[in-house]
């Protein structure tokens, strides 16, 4: 099936401890973003890439990081530097930019707790 | 922050009853979309409206735009136990490169 997978789906992070959240997609999509979203808030955009090797910082990009070395792969590494890490992170790809009437579609997203 | 806001933030009503919901937003936008979220999962896409039309239907969902207000609304006519979910609109600015959800309305429908 096509679609954006997430892994995992429930990760626990000791203070200081960098993680990694993973998302794959096989919809050949060029456009990958990731979106932070706090209990009953809406999403915030952290980073997202437009194409492989190239990557832009969103409104909340501060403490995390992320790489495009593939067109079907967007991991999110959330560091020791982000400091109020617990939230419920969605992984998205369109086929390109919403400016040009894509749709956006979403995998079922990775909830991360600070332990 | 383009960011858009949703009201109500919580709606709740009685299974057949139509659910409405508005959606503004600060800036020029080239289309704008609705999306559905079921608690702990994705966003699912619901409805696209591009910035020169004012309605669309889909099914039961009734879509409307006032580019002039900068505001949509999302109607849900004979809503379901089902339909209960958070709703989020999406604007795309024209520079097209970032989506932008607003805060999202919580509807709840009573059996």
């Amino acid at each position: 099936d096509g679609g954006i997978t997430q892994s995992p789906k429930y990760l626990f992070r000791k203070e200081g401890q960098n993680v990694t959240l993973s998302c794959e997609q096989n919809l050949n999509h060029d456009a990958m973003y990731w979106y932070r979203q706090d209990p009953g808030q809406g999403l915030r955009l952290i980073y997202y890439s437009q194409i492989v090797n190239d990557f832009q910082k969103g409104d909340i990009a501060e403490g995390y990081s992320v790489s495009r070395e593939k067109k079907e792969s967007f991991p999110l590494t959330v560091t020791s530097a982000q400091k109020n890490p617990t939230a419920f992170y969605l992984c998205a790809s369109s086929s390109r930019g919403g400016g040009s009437g894509n749709t956006i579609y979403f995998g079922e997203g990775s909830w991360l707790t600070v332990v | 922050s383009q960011q858009g806001e949703e009201d109500p933030q919580a709606l709740s009503i009685q299974e057949g009853e139509n659910a409405t919901m508005n959606c503004s937003y600060k800036t020029s936008i080239n289309n704008l979309q609705w999306y559905r979220q079921n608690s702990g999962r994705g966003l699912v896409h619901l409805i696209l409206i591009r910035s020169n039309e004012r309605e669309k239907h889909s099914g039961r969902l009734r879509v409307t735009l006032d580019t002039s207000k900068k505001s949509s609304s999302l109607l849900i006519t004979a809503s379901r136990a089902a339909d209960t979910a958070s709703y989020f609109c999406a604007t795309a600015v024209n520079t097209g490169n970032q989506f932008y959800f607003g805060t999202g309305t919580s509807l709840t429908v009573i059996p």
